[in-house]
């Protein structure tokens, strides 16, 4: 079984500041991981993800996150933020493997909160 | 082509009711998974279906609760005699076969007064 912890609840940044909102994860099998961005009262969106090959991925807005197999994280990181960036992000895990188990495993959220 | 659609968006039941969640999955996809996201937290996993059949009901509670996805129009999930302790979004995914990434809809809100 996979778990997935986000220890950072809120993270307040000031506009065009850098920031990052960390993502540990366990597991004992190889893993997929994710990450989704939620808006207020709208459904998930995905921002990027990892399956294989370069540990540095890049997804969309500007962020990006570096999957560290050792330290078991996969961290998301945006060097300017905007206003726009205010939102819930969630870090998700899933069994590395095509043949069942594919439901994710989600943390508990960071609510990310610009201020101008 | 048109994401992964759910209805209705908000849902209001009193105590006892049924509550009757839809979701159309993304064109071509033939997976479809339910999550629960309590207030305050983050998505449960609760059933995963492919067409008829379902793979993985680990998460849906073991009373009240029911799932399906027939061979043809959306998958429903059902919660039979609802309490306040369902009000809840509930968030359907859908995905390809052998496709990493789950697309999701914009989620059913269910109150329960």
């Amino acid at each position: 079984a996979q778990s997935v912890t986000q220890l950072d609840s809120q993270v307040p940044v000031f506009e065009e500041a850098p920031v990052e909102l960390r993502c540990n994860y366990s597991s004992s099998v190889s893993v997929y991981l994710f990450w989704y961005v939620q808006y207020p009262n709208q459904g998930l969106q995905l921002l990027l993800k990892y399956l294989s090959g370069s540990t540095l991925v890049k997804g969309i807005n500007g962020f990006e996150a570096e999957f560290n197999k050792s330290q078991t994280s996969f961290h998301l990181r945006k060097p300017s933020v905007h206003i726009s960036d205010t939102a819930e992000y969630f870090c998700a895990v899933r069994e590395g493997s095509n043949f069942g188990n594919e439901k994710l495993t989600f943390g508990t959220g960071t609510r990310l909160t610009i201020i101008p | 082509n048109a994401g992964v659609m759910q209805n209705p968006r908000h849902l209001v039941r009193r105590r006892g009711q049924e509550a009757r969640l839809r979701c159309s999955p993304m064109k071509g996809h033939s997976h479809v998974y339910w999550y629960r996201q309590l207030p305050e937290e983050g998505l449960k996993f609760m059933v995963y279906l492919q067409k008829e059949n379902i793979i993985d009901e680990s998460g849906m509670p073991k009373e009240r609760f029911s799932a399906e996805f027939p061979k043809e129009g959306p998958s429903i999930l059902r919660i039979q005699q609802v309490v306040r302790g369902d009000s809840a979004a509930y968030f359907c995914a859908s995905s390809t076969y052998l496709e990493e990434t789950q697309y999701f809809g914009p989620g059913t809100r269910l109150l329960v007064l």
